[in-house]
């Protein structure tokens, strides 16, 4: 079965330091992996894609990382602003009409 | 960048109404658009796939009669709520995707509640 775990589940950090976020996936076959933001009462907004061949992908403060031979990716985030306070969603993709969507990381930014 | 919009954003009615929310690809072909809805800190839930010209896929679980949804043109799909309910109260958001394999690109969401 097609499935995407991510972790932690929530999180919560002080402003100015660094996180990663997990994600392990299932999904096959494999055509890339997204990393949603998803703010409250927002739709998600698109961060990196990722293919097969791409191990690092960097925007901005936030760095993902892909490992097609585990099936994992991470998303890094640097020098967290309060602003990044939001759910931070991974999402693969098959060759076909298939996303499949992990249940997201919530992430808290305090001063 | 690709933009999706929503529209309306929120809706507010009474039990018994149908309610039509609206998804536009503003510039790009949306040969395919999505339909999900979310609950209060859960992630997304895939309700039904449309292709342009086509019926659209339900997912299980989803009843075709309760959400209809439309795809008339390659730049906007509907997808009506009929005779809402309570239990029918969530964050409906639709995305859309122009050629298979092209990433899809999310709408802000509307949230639908009923009363």
């Amino acid at each position: 079965k097609n499935q995407v775990e991510q972790s932690p589940q929530s999180l919560i950090i002080l402003e100015g330091k660094n996180c990663t976020l997990q994600c392990n996936y299932t999904v096959s076959p494999f055509s890339n992996l997204r990393w949603y933001k998803q703010d409250t009462g927002r739709g998600p907004v698109s961060l990196t894609i990722m293919t097969f061949s791409e191990n690092t992908k960097s925007n901005g403060r936030y760095t993902a990382t892909l490992d097609a031979d585990t099936k994992q990716s991470s998303l890094h985030i640097t020098a967290s602003q309060l602003s990044d306070s939001a759910s931070y969603i991974c999402v693969v993709n098959d060759y076909g009409q298939n996303f499949v969507f992990g249940p997201g990381t919530r992430l808290s930014v305090l001063p | 960048g690709a933009v999706v919009s929503q529209h309306p954003s929120r809706v507010i009615c009474k039990s018994g109404t149908s309610v039509k929310i609206e998804c536009r690809s503003l510039d790009f072909q949306a040969t395919t658009m999505f339909w999900y809805r979310q609950f209060p800190k859960q992630s997304l839930m895939l309700m039904a796939t449309s292709n342009e010209g086509s019926k659209a896929t339900y997912e299980q679980g989803v009843e075709k009669d309760k959400f209809l949804i439309n795809h008339a043109s390659l730049t906007l799909s509907t997808l009506t709520v009929t005779s809402a309910h309570p239990e029918d109260s969530s964050f409906y958001i639709c995305s859309a995707r122009g050629a298979q394999g092209q990433p899809q690109h999310f709408g802000d969401g509307t949230r639908l509640s009923i009363l």
